[in-house]
């Protein structure tokens, strides 16, 4: 049965960054991508990209070009999401999800959630 | 961008009833190459991440209730739950997949009346 578990709950102030893990378990890591989509407080949801675990490539969302890098341990199952230069409008749940590079665009298998807050 | 608009924002249905939500995109995602609508929906209780309903417009993901369908094509899809139960209240999504960035409508609210 495929996990994915993420990190837990971040408070960080403006202008700080925050990685978000994401292990993963119950499938083989490289034959999947993983997706990030964030959900602001009683907002609907944002992707903000994906990164393939066979060869790492990325896709990020233009508003969050320069500001979020997305990466892969393979020897870890682990999939991490940087985001620097964090804004209070960054506050947010994030979520790291199961995608199939090249054959399917919907996310099939999602994390618990990661609450980030951001605020002076 | 692919904007995807939901309506209504929000429902109200009885149980046992038809509940419908509609999508529309502001462009096709049908990909004529292989006839395939790039679109899925997903439900979200509070509290909880999304949970994937549908892919490829109409296809029911495994172990999701058989009362839940989806239908249309091109630019206009429907989410239908032919008969409301008190566990469907959630929010649903919509989301395209043909082209990135990914993008999902706004949300539709649905609740027991």
């Amino acid at each position: 049965q495929v996990h994915l578990v993420q990190s837990g709950v971040e408070v960080k102030k403006p202008g700080a960054s925050v990685k978000v893990s994401c292990k993963t378990s119950g499938y083989t890591f490289f034959n999947y991508g993983i997706t990030w989509v964030r959900q602001a407080p009683g907002q609907g949801l944002e992707w903000m990209g994906w990164i393939s675990g066979y060869n790492g490539n990325t896709n990020y969302a233009q508003k969050l070009q320069g500001r979020v890098t997305m990466t892969t341990d393979t020897s870890s199952s682990t999939a991490d999401m940087e985001l620097r230069n964090l804004r209070s409008d960054d506050t947010a749940v994030y979520y790291c999800a199961t995608y199939l590079p090249g054959v399917q665009g919907w996310f099939d298998t999602w994390g618990q959630g990661t609450l980030v807050t951001v605020s002076s | 961008d692919i904007v995807m608009t939901q309506s209504p924002d929000s429902l109200a249905v009885s149980l046992g009833e038809r509940a419908t939500i509609n999508c529309k995109s502001s462009q096709s995602v049908l990909y004529s190459s292989n006839n395939k609508n790039y679109l899925g929906w997903y439900q979200q209780k509070p509290g909880q991440p999304p949970k994937l309903l549908i892919y490829w417009a109409s296809i029911r993901e495994s172990g999701v209730p058989d009362r839940f369908s989806g239908s249309g094509s091109g630019t206009d899809f429907t989410l239908t739950i032919s008969s409301l139960q008190a566990e469907d209240v959630a929010v649903y999504y919509c989301q395209q997949y043909y082209d990135t960035p990914i993008t999902f409508g706004q949300g539709t609210r649905l609740e027991i009346k």
